[in-house]
């Protein structure tokens, strides 16, 4: 069975710094997705970030980026320049493609970003 | 349009009413999902529909029955919640079961008193 383990329960960064949010999974599928989403106080899961298993390049959207080591078994993201409206609950959740059809979600990570 | 949405936002209910949640999304996704969200906790997955036939129950009770109407919309009717089942109760889709990326709304907070 797959497993996602965030470990950072909670963390906090200054504005414009950069921190990052680590993921950790377990599966024995070769073929797989992951993601980061995005909770803010407004409670709209947002997608912020989607990595295929099967590609080696790591994903980037704008500020944020991810570190993908597949045979680790480790995907971590980065948010460079953080923002207020960064303040959120961050979930990392693996997808499956051999007909699970379902996320596994990580327990999330709280990040606060302080003016 | 690249939007879930559900109403209501909040709702309030006693353990003997019935009442329902909506989820509506206009993307062409053949895949649609409920799931429950307790305060500080990652979502459980509750169901899961595909070409609007029930995929998946994770073993829910049946005082939560959902339904599909038709391939753009999601109902979960509720009928004797208990106050344990107060929740977010967020809803998604996806363009179909093997596409692994969902869409999520932005929920509805049922109180059960």
């Amino acid at each position: 069975a797959q497993t996602v383990t965030q470990s950072q329960p909670e963390m906090s960064v200054q504005e414009a710094e950069t921190v990052t949010l680590s993921c950790t999974y377990d599966t024995s599928e070769s073929n797989y997705y992951l993601f980061w989403y995005k909770q803010p106080p407004s409670r709209q899961m947002i997608l912020v970030i989607r990595q295929e298993a099967y590609k080696q390049q790591n994903a980037t959207e704008n500020r944020f980026s991810v570190n993908f080591q597949k045979a680790a078994k480790s995907f971590s993201l980065k948010i460079s320049d953080s923002q207020l409206g960064d303040t959120a609950m961050y979930f990392c959740a693996f997808g499956g493609t051999s007909g699970t059809y379902k996320y596994i979600f990580g327990t999330g990570t709280r990040l606060k970003v302080l003016a | 349009d690249t939007e879930v949405t559900q109403t209501p936002k909040h709702l309030v209910m006693g353990m003997t009413n019935k009442k329902s949640l909506k989820c509506e999304q206009h993307m062409g996704h053949r895949a649609m999902y409920w799931y429950k969200q307790k305060a500080k906790k990652p979502p459980e997955l509750m169901f899961v529909y595909s070409y609007e036939k029930l995929s998946i129950n994770e073993s829910v009770p049946s005082r939560f029955s959902p339904e599909c109407p038709n391939s753009s919309l999601l109902n979960l009717h509720l009928h004797a919640l208990q106050p344990e089942d107060s929740a977010l109760y967020l809803c998604a889709s996806s363009q179909d079961l093997d596409t692994n990326e969902q869409f999520f709304g932005p929920g509805t907070r049922l109180t059960v008193l």
